[in-house]
C-alpha cells in the first residue's frame, strides 16, 4: 500500500531565509510525486511533480523539490521565503501501477516578516 | 490541464438530510475521484468513479452513505446521505492521476458542507 508522511505539522521560517518542507513516501514500483498548496478558503493548487528524469524539479512560485530514491524522500524547498508563501502544503504520491493519489497530512508553513 | 466546476460551493444542511454535489469537467476523463477534507486535516479519498461502472470505494466509505453517479465522461455527482455533524467537511472532486497517466491531479474548488 502506498503512503506518504509529512513529519512536521508546522514549519516557521523568517522571510528571506531558505525553507524546507519534508516528505517521505512508500509505494510499489516507481513513484509519481507531487506537491500541492492550499491557501485559506481556496482549492488545492498544483506546485510541481516528479515523474522521471532529473532529481531536482522546479515548479511554480520559485519552489523546487528534490527526489531522493535511496531515502524515499521528496522535500520541498525554496531559496528565499516570502510572507505570501504562508499556506498549507501537501505532499502526494502515486505508484506507477496505481490509479489513485494519496496525500500526506499536510504541513502548515508560516513565514515570519 | 482541466477546469473543474463544483456545485454548490458551500451549504449548511440539517442532520438526517442528504446533499448531492455536482462535478463538471471541461474535458472528457476516464476517472474521477472524490476526496473529503475534514477541518484541519488532509485529503482522504472516498471513491474512484469510472464512467460505465460502479464506483470503487476506499476503506471506511460505503455506497449507501456516499452514492456516486457517473453518467458520462465529463460529469459526476457525490451524495452525502443521512448527514450528521461528523460529515461536516470540504468535499473535493478531482481528475487526473489514473494509472495510465503521469499527470498531476486537478481539483475543483470544493464544496464546504456544514451539518447542523
Amino acid at each position: 500500500a502506498q503512503s506518504v508522511a509529512q513529519p512536521e505539522d508546522q514549519v516557521n521560517v523568517a522571510e528571506g531565509n531558505p525553507l524546507t518542507v519534508k516528505c517521505t513516501y512508500s509505494v510499489s514500483g516507481n513513484p509519481y510525486l507531487f506537491w500541492y498548496v492550499q491557501y485559506p478558503n481556496r482549492g488545492l493548487q498544483f506546485l510541481l511533480k516528479y515523474i522521471t528524469g532529473d532529481n531536482l524539479v522546479k515548479g511554480s512560485y520559485g519552489f523546487e523539490a528534490e527526489f531522493n530514491k535511496s531515502q524515499t524522500s521528496f522535500h520541498l524547498k525554496k531559496p528565499s521565503a516570502l510572507v505570501s508563501d504562508s499556506a498549507l502544503y501537501f505532499c502526494a504520491v502515486k505508484g506507477n501501477r496505481d490509479d489513485k493519489i494519496i496525500f500526506g497530512k499536510g504541513t502548515r508553513l508560516h513565514i515570519l516578516p | 490541464s482541466a477546469v473543474i466546476s463544483q456545485k454548490p460551493s458551500r451549504d449548511i444542511c440539517q442532520r438526517g438530510t442528504s446533499l448531492t454535489i455536482q462535478c463538471q469537467v471541461d474535458s472528457q476523463v476516464t476517472m474521477m475521484f472524490w476526496y473529503r477534507q475534514q477541518p484541519g486535516q488532509s485529503l482522504t479519498l472516498i471513491a474512484t468513479a469510472n464512467q460505465g461502472s460502479e464506483a470503487t470505494y476506499e476503506s471506511g466509505f460505503v455506497i449507501d452513505k456516499f452514492p456516486i453517479s457517473r453518467p458520462n465522461l465529463t460529469f459526476s455527482t457525490l451524495t452525502v446521505s443521512n448527514m450528521s455533524p461528523e460529515d461536516s467537511s470540504i468535499y473535493l472532486c478531482s481528475v487526473g492521476g489514473g494509472w495510465a497517466m503521469n499527470t498531476e491531479a486537478f481539483f475543483g474548488q470544493g464544496t464546504r458542507l456544514t451539518v447542523v
